[in-house]
């Protein structure tokens, strides 16, 4: 079966560093997704990671092991806006999205 | 504004009724699809459409109906709502290419009692 794996709740300091982690198990592979989800709104897109490695894009990076069927999500210089619901997807064969749980970002000042 | 548009933002439906959602998107995109979303059990998919006249079953596709009928519109229907369709309701739009991921609508939160 197809599966996504990432912490449920997360807590961190305002101004530190936080790394979210997802493994996955899919049938095929098609890149990777990180969305962000603040309550009661829509996900929205931060990053998506096909190759290997790490991008960059401001405060948020995103790393891909496909070997490891790993990711990573780092935030830093978190700020309290960061307070979130962080969904890690990956693009299967059929070109579906396979969704994480999601893991609940705690910003504490 | 370009985006997707979804309505009902809420709604309480009694047991046994007919329901349908509408999601429209003014971005021209492909495919589209219904998601609903669980505490706890992340975002599943209903249904998909791939390119306006074809349809295609999600994971928890029983009790839910679709159309795509043009490019822009992508209604789902409950025919007999039952409590345990209580969720909130994403539509959600891509372009073609893998890299760009999913627009999103508002989403509709929708309680069957």
């Amino acid at each position: 079966g197809q599966n996504i794996d990432q912490p449920t709740e997360m807590t961190a300091t305002e101004g530190a560093i936080v790394q979210i982690n997802c493994t996955y198990q899919t049938s095929g592979f098609n890149g990777l997704f990180w969305y962000q989800q603040h309550a009661g709104e829509a996900p929205t897109f931060l990053s998506y990671n096909v190759l290997d490695g790490l991008e960059e894009k401001g405060r948020f990076s995103s790393f891909l092991s496909r070997s490891k069927g790993y990711s990573y999500l780092l935030l830093k210089e978190l700020q309290m806006k960061d307070s979130a619901s962080y969904l890690c997807a990956v693009m299967d064969s059929n070109y579906q999205l396979i969704w994480g749980a999601g893991t609940k970002l705690i910003i504490k000042p | 504004i370009a985006g997707i548009t979804q309505a009902p933002t809420s709604q309480i439906l009694a047991a046994g009724r007919r329901m349908t959602l509408r999601c429209t998107q003014d971005m021209r995109h492909n495919a589209m699809y219904w998601y609903r979303q669980d505490l706890g059990l992340g975002l599943r998919l209903i249904h998909y459409s791939n390119t306006a006249g074809t349809t295609g079953k999600g994971e928890v596709p029983d009790g839910y109906s679709v159309s795509r009928a043009n490019t822009d519109d992508f209604p789902l229907t409950l025919a007999s709502a039952v409590p345990s369709q209580t969720s909130v309701y994403f539509c959600a739009s891509s372009e073609t290419g893998e890299q760009y991921g999913y627009t999103f609508g508002s989403g509709t939160r929708l309680t069957v009692v």
